[in-house]
């Protein structure tokens, strides 16, 4: 089956601009994940979807960052006003469920340099 | 504080020596789960293993083993007669706490496998 992608594989931007990433999780996944992965880092958590609301977003780094999954399927990671120190790879992952003993299907990732 | 540490940047072995991957993790949880993904160089994150932290049975799954002393909070990770394929990025992980998989993970260890 189909497993998690997310698009655009790359995207290249100015300060200063919005730019949205899209992820679509496994069919069926309720839970969806949102990293970032900094370059020779570990990705770090940002936000966590349950269905359709946000059950824990304390990893977003400031108001500039911005998530929805509005049907409970795909979602949209929206970043206003990017900023160079915004460059890294975004990750996705679905899982079934939200909880600890589930593994998390990650997607390719969206490569973001903003210059 | 939940922490993950992976002390070994980079590990570089010739075809067909053992390898061995650190990982030291701290959590406040009495239950826990602990994982392992590969990052090859396509960048897509692939689930290796998932440890519960009431079983200390070592695991082997063909040539990679994993030692889980929960005495030393470690979670080691051995790949035996390494191959060239297994040349990848490899990251251990631990869920925050909070009862669902929001995953803390270590810096990653960069594997080279050499001819």
């Amino acid at each position: 089956g189909a497993g998690v992608s997310q698009t655009p594989s790359n995207k290249v931007t100015e300060k200063g601009k919005y730019v949205e990433l899209r992820c679509d999780p496994i069919s069926g996944h309720t839970a969806l994940y949102w990293y970032r992965q900094s370059l020779g880092q570990g990705p770090e958590f940002l936000i966590y979807f349950q269905g359709t609301g946000a059950a824990d977003d304390s990893g977003l780094p400031n108001d500039r960052f911005f998530a929805v999954r509005p049907e409970g399927s795909v979602s949209t990671l929206k970043i206003q006003r990017t900023e160079r120190g915004d460059s890294a790879v975004y990750l996705c992952a679905s899982s079934p469920e939200g909880v600890p003993y589930n593994e998390q299907f990650f997607g390719p990732g969206t490569r973001l340099t903003v210059l | 504080a939940q922490k993950v540490t992976q002390a070994q940047t980079e590990i570089s072995v010739v075809e067909k020596e053992d390898v061995t991957l650190d990982c030291v993790y701290e959590t406040r949880d009495t239950t826990y789960y602990l994982f392992w993904y590969k990052q090859p160089p396509s960048g897509e994150l692939v689930f290796l293993i998932r440890r519960n932290s009431f079983d200390e049975q070592n695991e082997i799954s063909g040539r990679y083993s994993w030692n889980f002393q929960k005495s030393t909070s470690s979670f080691n990770f051995t790949i035996t007669a390494s191959q060239v394929v297994d040349s990848a990025v490899y990251f251990c992980a631990l869920p925050f706490s909070g009862g669902y998989n929001k995953l803390i993970f270590g810096a990653g260890t960069r594997l080279a496998v050499h001819p």
